[in-house]
């Protein structure tokens, strides 16, 4: 089944302690971004990678860092997490560059 | 810049009334327009698109029109069920991105 998964779903954490949000996804898509989702915003981009090795920065990047190993891995890495990152991330992927993506479920992000 | 402006919600609506959920957009040349629906606890998916100017596009009974005019994507549905309920976004692509409205929550009662 084609898919993008995130973990973890769920996170509660306190400020400053770093954390990672996995996203993988099976097909062989080029193009992966991350979004994150807040009330009256919709989404707006995060980091976003053409391809392996090639990441760059979407409109709010700030406090974020990705990497982009492997094709199908695109983590999204918060080295010193602060409470207005609280908010609900998605990872997306496309085949087609950026036209017809692909999310994953979501991982909601409470920093205390 | 490029944007997207929704209506807002949410809309309430009973079983087999008429949907419509208002976008517009401001945008330089004429980009590819989408609809995605966020159901309950999940991610996002591609609803229907439209790549030109009077493309109509169309998806499990939802439709929109491309209309340059108007620089509108307007969402209808002829008539809704509760397994609609969800949070629409109306989203245009930009420079390696989507640009998404702020959604629309739709909430359809028995």
């Amino acid at each position: 089944e084609a898919q993008v998964t995130q973990n973890p779903r769920y996170l509660i954490t306190v400020t400053g302690k770093k954390l990672t949000v996995t996203c993988s996804q099976n097909m062989n898509h080029e193009y992966m971004s991350w979004y994150r989702q807040d009330p009256g915003l919709g989404l707006r981009q995060i980091y976003y990678s053409m391809n392996v090795e090639v990441t760059d920065k979407g409109d709010v990047p700030e406090g974020y860092k990705v990497s982009r190993k492997e094709k199908r891995n695109f983590p999204l890495i918060l080295e010193s997490p602060s409470p207005n990152q609280t908010s609900l991330y998605f990872c997306a992927s496309s085949e087609d560059g950026v036209r017809v993506q692909y999310f994953g479920a979501g991982t909601r992000l409470s920093v205390l | 810049g490029d944007s997207v402006t929704q209506m807002e919600g949410p809309v309430t609506l009973s079983e087999e009334a008429f949907l419509t959920i208002n976008c517009t957009y401001t945008a330089t040349g004429y980009p590819s327009l989408f609809w995605y629906v966020q159901y309950p606890g999940e991610g996002l998916q591609l609803l229907l698109k439209a790549t030109k100017a009077d493309d109509k596009g169309s998806n499990k009974g939802f439709e929109a029109t491309y209309r340059k005019e108007t620089t509108s994507f307007h969402l209808e549905k002829g008539s809704v069920q509760v397994s609609d309920s969800a949070v629409y976004f109306c989203a245009l692509i930009g420079y390696n991105k989507l640009i998404f409205g702020a959604g629309t929550r739709l909430a359809v009662h028995p």
